[in-house]
């Protein structure tokens, strides 16, 4: 089955700067690669998320890249702000009949001010 | 927010006991999802469903059992509570191609 690999597990950056957080996968077969993020005492929602057929997706500050050869993707922020302290989850599933979504172990990212 | 919702929001039970989580969406998404989260393992799949009555095993299943008897309802069962599902408890759905949403999470403690 799938397994997706997440790194770092913990992340401080001073505000302003950039985080780049990178996730590995390792079903083939998977097609969608989304992103979400986790504040505290709430579940995770969605950010951004990309498809197999897209090497790279923007919204703003959060950008996604996908290497669908080497099996990763990571995701990029940049100008980070203090609201961007959160635990961010990466996830790979094959959107078919019977879907699932994996998930990595989380990143607890930090903004320093 | 999409229409999931978790019940109850916090349960402390004893050892051996049976449990009841309830997930109800009333976004008429086809699949939902039971996950856990712990310490530095991130989000881990218990049990999810595709379909009315049509549901499968996730990555750590052992002690769990599910079942959908209607789209808007996904139940996931503790059918003899141990410590090691002292846990929180996330459902999520999802709609076709779209993205997953998720409830607010069930705090269980298991003692």
């Amino acid at each position: 089955g799938e397994n997706v690999e997440q790194h770092p597990s913990t992340l401080s950056v001073q505000e302003g700067d950039s985080a780049v957080i990178k996730c590995t996968y390792s079903d083939s077969a998977s097609n969608y690669f989304p992103w979400y993020k986790q504040e505290l005492g709430k579940g995770p929602q969605l950010i951004i998320d990309i498809r197999s057929n897209v090497g790279e997706k923007k919204d703003q500050r959060i950008a996604v890249t996908l290497n669908k050869t080497a099996k990763h993707f990571s995701l990029h922020i940049t100008e980070t702000q203090p609201e961007d302290s959160a635990v961010y989850f990466c996830a790979a599933s094959t959107l078919s009949s019977a879907s699932k979504i994996i998930f990595g172990s989380g990143t607890r990212l930090s903004i320093r001010p | 927010d999409a229409g999931i919702t978790q019940s109850p929001r916090h349960k402390v039970t004893e050892t051996g006991t049976p449990v009841t989580l309830r997930c109800h969406q009333t976004e008429n998404h086809r699949y939902m999802y039971w996950y856990r989260q712990d310490p530095g393992h991130g989000l881990r799949l218990i049990h999810y469903s595709y379909g009315v009555k049509d549901t499968d095993k996730g990555e750590v299943s052992d002690g769990y059992s599910v079942s959908r008897s209607k789209t808007e309802d996904f139940l996931l069962t503790l059918e003899s509570a141990t410590s090691s599902q002292t846990s929180v408890y996330f459902c999520a759905s999802q709609g076709g191609n779209t993205e997953a949403f998720f409830g607010q999470g069930t705090r269980l403690t298991v003692v």
